[in-house]
């Protein structure tokens, strides 16, 4: 069955820092993987979306990467913020496009 | 920035009766979707709407549920008779296609709670 994993349950970085994120999939060749950010008693807001012939997206401190071989994509946050703090969630078309499959997200919290 | 709208925020139901959510999605996005998460736990998909019919269903969109598109702004999911289980937040969507390379915009969710 397809699966989508995210590093970690929880990532701690200090302010100013480089926050990667990783997003793995199996058992599925997915067009597009997006990225959303979720704040708590909030719904996801989407961030960057990337397709399977992009190697990297930008936008402003924001990279997503996208290797189809690995089956991975990474985020990076680079000169990371405390209001960077958020849940980071990776969604793929697993079955469909109408159908987001989400990631269980992971928790980044950045320190001063 | 359009957005998309949802009430009730938190709605708490005795369980076995009915809830409606409701939505309003950006004017002229023309695919609506619900979404739901289980405190702690992934959002998962419930359902998609285009064209006033269901698009697709997950296997959690059984019977009990039900959505429509009364007029032209409003989206709302219906639970018939609800349960414990049910208890979650409930996230509305709207996308501009039904394609992969259109983000899906959420609204801020109704927190249900099941007496």
């Amino acid at each position: 069955s397809q699966k989508i994993e995210q590093n970690s349950e929880a990532l701690n970085i200090q302010e100013g820092k480089t926050a990667t994120l990783t997003c793995n999939y199996t058992n599925y060749s997915p067009a597009y993987l997006q990225w959303y950010r979720q704040d708590p008693g909030r719904g996801p807001v989407f961030l960057l979306l990337i397709r399977e012939n992009e190697k990297e997206k930008r936008k402003e401190r924001l990279k997503v990467t996208f290797d189809t071989t690995l089956k991975q994509s990474l985020f990076h946050i680079t000169a990371s913020q405390p209001a960077d703090s958020a849940t980071y969630l990776c969604a793929l078309d697993v079955s469909s496009a109408r159908q987001l499959t989400f990631g269980s997200g992971t928790q980044l919290t950045v320190l001063p | 920035e359009p957005e998309v709208t949802q009430t009730p925020s938190h709605q708490v139901t005795q369980m076995g009766q009915e809830v409606i959510l409701r939505c309003v999605p950006i004017s002229n996005h023309l695919y609506f979707y619900w979404y739901r998460q289980i405190l702690g736990q992934k959002v998962e998909f419930l359902v998609s709407f285009y064209n006033n019919e269901i698009s697709e269903k997950s296997e959690i969109f059984d019977d009990q549920f039900s959505v429509e598109r009364p007029d032209g702004s409003n989206f709302t999911l219906k639970i018939r008779s609800t349960k414990l289980e049910d208890s979650a937040m409930y996230f509305c969507a709207s996308s501009s296609t039904g394609y992969s390379n259109q983000p899906q915009h959420f609204g801020d969710g109704t927190r249900l709670s099941i007496l």
